[in-house]
């Protein structure tokens, strides 16, 4: 069972359209990251929570929109896209955004924007 | 800029080989360096998280090393099964100035039955 939840796990959408990705995890980890992961390169930093708040926005444009509720919960909010913008979503946690820490990761959303 | 590079880029042995995966970083001032698999259009599992104060990690038939003053890693995997086929990634925390991690471009290991 992989620590970190993400649904869902396909999204097919059109450029005017608004919807949202979701993290759910329940292992306690406070710090909590957005990464996009275009075919065959590797993962790319986006966002980073920390205890909550965002502390980190890699000058990812303003039509990915994080979001995160409470500790278990990171939503990314998805509003008139770009067919460039299809790639692997993925979410990861950490126990703390502390160096030293294991870095968990969700099973991904692949996003196709038409 | 701390930048990881994995050799060889994609690699095929047949079942029952052992192997060995490298990892290299350009800036040794790291905390600590972890190996990923991912399989095709799935998320990345965590293998091994080795720190910086360490020299090896091992799970099952996976074993980790860091030099840490040479930049480099291995991870060497024992008796390699068809199962064991995916990309691995290195990633690394640290280095020119950065706490995040920074990745390689991974390693595509087939194992042939």
């Amino acid at each position: 069972d992989t620590e970190v939840t993400q649904t869902p796990k396909h999204l097919v959408m059109g450029m005017t359209n608004k919807k949202s990705l979701k993290c759910e995890q329940h292992m306690g980890h406070r710090a909590m990251y957005w990464y996009k992961q275009k075919a065959k390169k590797p993962p790319e930093l986006m966002f980073v929570y920390s205890y909550e708040k965002l502390s980190i926005n890699e000058s990812v444009p303003s039509r990915f929109s994080p979001e995160c509720p409470n500790s278990s919960l990171l939503n990314l909010h998805l509003h008139a896209l770009q067919p460039e913008d299809s790639a692997l979503y993925l979410c990861a946690g950490k126990h703390r955004d502390g160096v030293n820490t294991e870095a968990f990761f969700g099973q991904g959303t692949r996003l196709t924007v038409v | 800029k701390q930048e990881v590079t994995q050799i060889p880029a994609a690699l095929s042995v047949p079942e029952g080989e052992n192997l060995v995966l490298n990892c290299s970083f350009t800036d040794s001032a790291i905390y600590n360096l972890q190996w990923f698999r991912q399989d095709p259009g799935k998320g990345l599992t965590s293998l091994l998280l080795i720190q910086s104060s360490q020299r090896e990690q091992t799970s099952g038939r996976l074993n980790a090393s860091l030099d840490k003053s040479s930049g480099r890693s291995t991870l060497y995997i024992a008796a390699s099964q068809p199962g064991d086929s995916a990309t691995y990634l290195c990633a690394v925390t640290g280095g020119a100035g950065s706490y995040q991690l920074t990745f390689g471009k991974g390693t595509k290991l087939s194992v042939i039955p």
